[in-house]
Protein backbone atom coordinates (compact mmCIF):
# COMPACT_ATOMS: atom_id res chain seq x y z
CA UNK A 1 0.00 0.00 0.00
CA UNK A 2 0.84 3.71 -0.84
CA UNK A 3 1.85 5.44 2.72
CA UNK A 4 1.25 9.41 2.52
CA UNK A 5 2.57 10.37 5.97
CA UNK A 6 1.86 13.95 7.47
CA UNK A 7 4.86 15.22 10.32
CA UNK A 8 2.05 16.45 12.67
CA UNK A 9 -1.16 15.32 13.52
CA UNK A 10 -2.33 18.67 15.68
CA UNK A 11 -0.10 21.69 15.37
CA UNK A 12 -0.62 24.90 17.18
CA UNK A 13 0.46 28.12 16.06
CA UNK A 14 0.53 31.61 16.98
CA UNK A 15 -0.52 34.30 14.52
CA UNK A 16 2.80 35.69 12.44
CA UNK A 17 4.33 32.64 12.73
CA UNK A 18 5.93 30.68 9.62
CA UNK A 19 4.46 27.27 10.03
CA UNK A 20 5.91 24.18 7.38
CA UNK A 21 3.72 21.49 7.17
CA UNK A 22 5.54 17.98 5.78
CA UNK A 23 5.19 15.07 3.93
CA UNK A 24 6.19 12.41 2.42
CA UNK A 25 5.20 9.50 0.28
CA UNK A 26 6.84 6.12 -0.29
CA UNK A 27 5.42 4.71 -3.53
CA UNK A 28 7.36 6.91 -6.02
CA UNK A 29 4.51 8.80 -7.63
CA UNK A 30 4.89 11.79 -9.46
CA UNK A 31 2.60 13.81 -8.25
CA UNK A 32 1.61 15.54 -4.58
CA UNK A 33 -1.17 17.73 -3.28
CA UNK A 34 -1.98 19.74 -0.50
CA UNK A 35 -5.73 20.46 -0.13
CA UNK A 36 -7.53 21.76 2.93
CA UNK A 37 -10.65 21.03 4.25
CA UNK A 38 -12.89 22.85 6.02
CA UNK A 39 -16.43 21.61 7.19
CA UNK A 40 -18.99 22.68 4.15
CA UNK A 41 -16.48 23.59 1.97
CA UNK A 42 -15.36 20.03 0.64
CA UNK A 43 -11.55 19.82 -0.44
CA UNK A 44 -9.86 23.06 -1.65
CA UNK A 45 -6.27 22.41 -3.82
CA UNK A 46 -3.98 24.69 -2.52
CA UNK A 47 -1.18 23.73 -4.40
CA UNK A 48 -0.24 20.50 -6.42
CA UNK A 49 2.97 19.34 -7.94
CA UNK A 50 4.18 16.92 -10.64
CA UNK A 51 7.52 16.64 -10.39
CA UNK A 52 10.45 17.51 -8.73
CA UNK A 53 10.92 21.51 -8.08
CA UNK A 54 7.84 21.47 -9.96
CA UNK A 55 4.69 23.42 -8.69
CA UNK A 56 0.90 24.82 -9.70
CA UNK A 57 -1.33 26.68 -8.04
CA UNK A 58 -4.61 25.19 -7.25
CA UNK A 59 -7.69 26.93 -6.43
CA UNK A 60 -6.60 28.55 -3.04
CA UNK A 61 -2.78 29.12 -3.07
CA UNK A 62 -3.21 32.83 -1.47
CA UNK A 63 -1.15 33.11 1.48
CA UNK A 64 0.69 29.28 0.65
CA UNK A 65 3.74 27.99 -0.97
CA UNK A 66 5.80 24.78 -0.92
CA UNK A 67 8.26 23.30 -2.26
CA UNK A 68 9.36 19.97 -3.81
CA UNK A 69 13.04 19.40 -3.45
CA UNK A 70 13.06 15.69 -3.38
CA UNK A 71 10.17 12.99 -5.30
CA UNK A 72 8.52 11.94 -2.15
CA UNK A 73 8.65 14.80 -0.15
CA UNK A 74 6.16 18.18 -0.62
CA UNK A 75 6.03 20.94 1.93
CA UNK A 76 3.60 23.37 2.62
CA UNK A 77 4.77 26.51 4.02
CA UNK A 78 2.53 29.52 5.47
CA UNK A 79 4.84 32.31 5.27
CA UNK A 80 2.87 34.59 8.04
CA UNK A 81 -0.30 32.64 9.80
CA UNK A 82 -3.35 34.05 10.09
CA UNK A 83 -6.55 32.94 12.04
CA UNK A 84 -8.24 32.24 9.12
CA UNK A 85 -6.21 29.69 7.88
CA UNK A 86 -6.83 27.59 10.68
CA UNK A 87 -7.93 24.70 9.33
CA UNK A 88 -7.31 20.39 8.30
CA UNK A 89 -4.99 20.10 6.15
CA UNK A 90 -4.76 16.57 3.79
CA UNK A 91 -1.89 16.04 1.29
CA UNK A 92 -2.01 13.79 -1.34
CA UNK A 93 -0.47 11.73 -4.27
CA UNK A 94 -1.58 9.97 -6.99
CA UNK A 95 -0.14 8.26 -10.34
CA UNK A 96 -1.12 10.21 -13.31
CA UNK A 97 -5.03 10.84 -14.50
CA UNK A 98 -6.14 11.03 -11.22
CA UNK A 99 -5.25 7.36 -10.15
CA UNK A 100 -4.11 6.06 -7.00
CA UNK A 101 -4.95 9.17 -5.05
CA UNK A 102 -4.16 8.51 -1.68
CA UNK A 103 -4.10 11.01 1.26
CA UNK A 104 -2.20 11.16 4.37
CA UNK A 105 -4.20 11.02 7.83
CA UNK A 106 -3.95 15.16 7.69
CA UNK A 107 -2.71 18.07 10.27
CA UNK A 108 -5.13 19.99 12.21
CA UNK A 109 -4.03 23.56 12.39
CA UNK A 110 -4.80 26.22 14.82
CA UNK A 111 -4.11 29.45 14.16
CA UNK A 112 -4.11 31.34 17.82
CA UNK B 1 -14.61 26.51 -14.84
CA UNK B 2 -14.64 22.62 -14.29
CA UNK B 3 -16.61 21.59 -11.47
CA UNK B 4 -18.68 18.61 -9.97
CA UNK B 5 -22.02 18.91 -8.03
CA UNK B 6 -22.85 16.30 -5.77
CA UNK B 7 -25.91 15.79 -4.06
CA UNK B 8 -27.42 15.99 -1.16
CA UNK B 9 -25.04 17.38 0.98
CA UNK B 10 -26.85 15.21 4.15
CA UNK B 11 -28.46 12.03 2.89
CA UNK B 12 -30.37 10.50 6.34
CA UNK B 13 -31.63 6.80 5.86
CA UNK B 14 -32.75 3.98 7.69
CA UNK B 15 -30.57 0.47 8.42
CA UNK B 16 -31.05 -1.56 5.63
CA UNK B 17 -32.45 0.59 3.33
CA UNK B 18 -30.95 2.07 0.13
CA UNK B 19 -28.46 5.66 -0.38
CA UNK B 20 -27.80 6.85 -3.38
CA UNK B 21 -25.48 10.05 -4.12
CA UNK B 22 -25.67 11.73 -7.31
CA UNK B 23 -22.96 13.80 -9.11
CA UNK B 24 -22.85 15.96 -12.02
CA UNK B 25 -19.43 16.89 -13.76
CA UNK B 26 -18.62 19.77 -16.63
CA UNK B 27 -15.84 18.60 -18.62
CA UNK B 28 -16.27 16.42 -21.64
CA UNK B 29 -12.88 15.09 -21.06
CA UNK B 30 -13.06 13.83 -17.86
CA UNK B 31 -12.40 9.68 -17.86
CA UNK B 32 -12.01 8.41 -14.69
CA UNK B 33 -14.58 8.88 -11.76
CA UNK B 34 -13.59 8.07 -8.27
CA UNK B 35 -15.32 7.43 -4.95
CA UNK B 36 -14.24 8.63 -1.64
CA UNK B 37 -15.59 7.46 1.93
CA UNK B 38 -14.23 9.49 4.70
CA UNK B 39 -15.22 8.28 8.06
CA UNK B 40 -14.63 10.83 11.15
CA UNK B 41 -11.10 11.95 12.12
CA UNK B 42 -10.31 9.83 9.03
CA UNK B 43 -8.51 10.32 6.05
CA UNK B 44 -10.61 9.97 2.40
CA UNK B 45 -9.89 6.54 1.50
CA UNK B 46 -11.04 5.14 -1.93
CA UNK B 47 -13.99 2.84 -2.30
CA UNK B 48 -15.02 2.45 -6.27
CA UNK B 49 -14.25 4.18 -9.64
CA UNK B 50 -15.24 3.96 -12.96
CA UNK B 51 -13.61 4.57 -16.39
CA UNK B 52 -15.52 6.28 -18.70
CA UNK B 53 -15.56 3.58 -21.28
CA UNK B 54 -18.14 1.64 -18.12
CA UNK B 55 -21.73 1.78 -17.70
CA UNK B 56 -22.04 0.15 -14.25
CA UNK B 57 -19.08 -1.39 -11.50
CA UNK B 58 -20.55 -3.30 -8.47
CA UNK B 59 -18.14 -4.01 -5.44
CA UNK B 60 -20.43 -5.86 -3.12
CA UNK B 61 -22.93 -3.65 -1.46
CA UNK B 62 -21.60 -0.34 -3.22
CA UNK B 63 -21.82 0.40 -7.03
CA UNK B 64 -21.27 3.01 -9.43
CA UNK B 65 -23.59 4.51 -12.95
CA UNK B 66 -22.36 6.65 -15.13
CA UNK B 67 -23.98 8.44 -17.72
CA UNK B 68 -21.50 9.84 -20.26
CA UNK B 69 -23.74 11.74 -22.73
CA UNK B 70 -25.91 13.09 -19.28
CA UNK B 71 -22.23 13.74 -17.71
CA UNK B 72 -23.83 12.23 -14.29
CA UNK B 73 -22.49 9.28 -12.65
CA UNK B 74 -24.07 7.71 -9.26
CA UNK B 75 -23.27 5.72 -6.04
CA UNK B 76 -25.25 3.22 -4.67
CA UNK B 77 -25.08 1.40 -1.77
CA UNK B 78 -27.45 -1.14 -0.91
CA UNK B 79 -28.80 -2.84 2.54
CA UNK B 80 -26.99 0.49 4.41
CA UNK B 81 -25.44 -0.61 8.13
CA UNK B 82 -23.83 1.82 10.58
CA UNK B 83 -20.70 1.64 9.51
CA UNK B 84 -22.13 3.23 5.53
CA UNK B 85 -21.92 6.44 8.18
CA UNK B 86 -19.26 8.90 6.86
CA UNK B 87 -18.83 11.42 4.22
CA UNK B 88 -18.62 10.66 0.83
CA UNK B 89 -16.68 12.42 -1.84
CA UNK B 90 -17.18 12.03 -5.77
CA UNK B 91 -14.53 13.18 -8.35
CA UNK B 92 -13.88 13.48 -12.07
CA UNK B 93 -10.42 13.46 -13.71
CA UNK B 94 -8.72 16.49 -15.19
CA UNK B 95 -6.70 16.78 -18.09
CA UNK B 96 -3.78 18.09 -15.35
CA UNK B 97 -3.50 15.60 -13.74
CA UNK B 98 -5.97 16.18 -11.20
CA UNK B 99 -8.93 15.33 -9.67
CA UNK B 100 -12.12 17.74 -9.90
CA UNK B 101 -14.20 17.29 -5.88
CA UNK B 102 -17.85 17.22 -5.37
CA UNK B 103 -18.52 19.18 -2.12
CA UNK B 104 -19.15 15.89 -0.30
CA UNK B 105 -22.65 13.94 1.30
CA UNK B 106 -22.33 13.16 4.98
CA UNK B 107 -24.51 9.76 4.75
CA UNK B 108 -26.38 9.05 8.17
CA UNK B 109 -27.56 6.04 8.97
CA UNK B 110 -30.51 5.89 11.14
CA UNK B 111 -31.15 2.56 13.45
Amino acid sequence: DVKVTQSSRYLVKRTGEKVFLECVQDMDHENMFWYRQDPGLGLRLIYFSYDVKMKEKGDIPEGYSVSREKKERFSLILESASTNQTSMYLCASSLGGGLGYTFGSGTRLTVV
Amino acid sequence: GENVEQHPSTLSVQEGDSAVIKCTYSDSASNYFPWYKQELGKRPQLIIDIRSNVGEKKDQRIAVTLNKTAKHFSLHITETQPEDSAVYFCAASRSNYQLIWGAGTKLIIKP
